[in-house]
């Protein structure tokens, strides 16, 4: 079975701060990785994703997430919090051997606020 | 990229009533789909999985004659809740899959805000 968990369900920065979000993830299974961002009353728009090949992914909208498998850890960075980054951000876990994508287990999520 | 759309995105009912619930995968035909439901300040909960012209697989604990699925076609999946209660009020958000041809990835779409009276 895969799980996800978020610690941290809110997190607050400063604007011009380092945003870290943490997400560790549990896998029998060689697991892809995703983080996701959720706007108020929106769908999940796809921050970036790690699918066995660079351990350090660069996302959308200067995001990035190391894959630490000792750690069992996906934490998701920005060197510099925006005000447009204030959202639910949500990491989740899919089986690789399924193709990956398919039927992704979702952490609890963790809202970030920045402030001026 | 691929655009996912969900309709209607804000609908109310009377308790006892059905909903339905359509996703539409635009430019891409989705082999499969997934419907997740989402309560306040909670993260998403798979409720089935959607394969074109077979029957959904439902999540343990999901109720399949409550939460009806249908996948007529490679570009729609509908969602009907039927005899609504308050407690089936939710955000109800679909996902589709474009397969190999997309790289496998989900495209999510905006979800559907569910207010039963």
């Amino acid at each position: 079975a895969q799980s996800v968990t978020q610690l941290g369900s809110h997190v607050s920065v400063s604007e011009g701060a380092l945003v870290l979000l943490r997400c560790n993830y549990s896998s029998s299974v060689p697991p892809y990785l995703f983080w996701y961002v959720q706007y108020p009353n929106q769908g999940l728009q796809l921050l970036l994703k790690y699918t066995s090949a660079a351990t350090l992914v660069k996302g959308i909208n200067g995001f990035e997430a190391e894959f630490k498998k000792s750690e069992t850890s996906f934490h998701l960075t920005k060197p510099s919090a925006h005000m447009r980054d204030a959202a639910e951000y949500f990491c989740a876990v899919s089986d690789a051997s399924s193709g990956g994508y398919n039927k992704l287990i979702f952490g609890a999520g963790t809202r970030l606020a920045v402030h001026p | 990229g691929a655009v996912v759309s969900q309709h209607p995105s804000w609908v109310i009912c009377k308790s006892g009533t059905s909903v339905k619930i359509e996703c539409r995968s635009l430019d891409f035909q989705a082999t499969t789909m997934f419907w997740y439901r989402q309560f306040p300040k909670q993260s998403l909960m798979l409720m089935a999985t959607s394969n074109e012209g077979s029957k959904a697989t439902y999540e343990q604990g999901v109720e399949k004659d409550k939460f009806l699925i249908n996948h007529a076609s490679l570009t729609l999946s509908t969602l009907t809740v039927t005899s609504a209660h308050p407690e089936d009020s939710s955000f109800y958000i679909c996902s589709a899959s474009g397969g190999a041809i997309l790289g496998g990835e989900l495209f999510f779409g905006e979800g559907s805000r569910l207010t039963v009276l």
